[in-house]
């Protein structure tokens, strides 16, 4: 079955701390990853794609890695800040598939 | 503006009413789907159209019919509401041919409460 888990559902860190989200998926035949940001009240914003070839790929003070081997991503967030606060959902395609993980809550406090 | 528009923002309406859902975009692209959000839930496909005459149903599409107006125009209706139907839709659109690669834009919601 096609499915894409993310763990945790939720996570609070301090300002300024590091956080690492997971998302292990099982998408056959896997085309790629995508991270997206869901702020509160609004519509997802892409961060990230990564496809089978990508092991690490960053925006800012967001970094993706993939291993396709192990069919597992994180999205690690360095230094966070108030404004990451949102929902983080792991994206996989293949094939005609789109494949949404439930997210990550991530609370950042100051 | 925005490149995905959705109307309204906000909508309570009561249980057997019609509502409808309105979504324009203007990124060009032909490709429009219709996606509700439950807490717990993540995102599932209600409806999608890869262009005007193309119309398929998601997975979750009982209950819900859809209209692609123009390629820029893509409406959900609720022919009969129920409460269970209370969530929060989203419209989005994405490019053809490798729209997986190049993912997805979304508008910013409808929040749906029907009592």
């Amino acid at each position: 079955k096609n499915q894409v888990e993310q763990s945790p559902q939720s996570l609070i860190i301090l300002e300024g701390k590091n956080c690492t989200l997971q998302c292990n998926y099982t998408v056959s035949p896997f085309s790629n990853l995508r991270w997206y940001k869901q702020d509160t009240g609004r519509g997802p914003v892409s961060l990230t794609i990564m496809t089978f070839s990508e092991n690490t790929k960053s925006n800012g003070r967001y970094t993706a890695t993939l291993d396709a081997d192990t069919k597992q991503s994180s999205l690690h967030i360095t230094a966070s800040q108030l404004s990451d606060s949102a929902s983080y959902i792991c994206v996989v395609s293949g094939g005609d598939k789109i494949i949404f993980g439930k997210g990550t809550r991530l609370h950042i406090l100051p | 503006d925005a490149d995905v528009t959705q109307t309204p923002r906000n909508r309570i309406t009561k249980t057997g009413k019609r509502i409808m859902l309105e979504c324009s975009q203007t990124k060009g692209h032909d490709r429009m789907y219709w996606y509700r959000q439950d807490p717990g839930l993540g995102l599932r496909l209600i409806y999608y159209s890869f262009d005007v005459k193309d119309i398929n149903k998601g997975e979750i599409s009982d209950g819900y019919s859809v209209s692609r107006q123009a390629q820029a125009k893509f409406s959900l209706s609720l022919e009969s509401a129920i409460p269970n139907q209370t969530a929060l839709y989203f419209c989005a659109t994405s490019p053809g041919q490798l729209g997986a690669f190049y993912g997805y834009t979304f508008g910013s919601g409808t929040r749906l409460t029907v009592v």
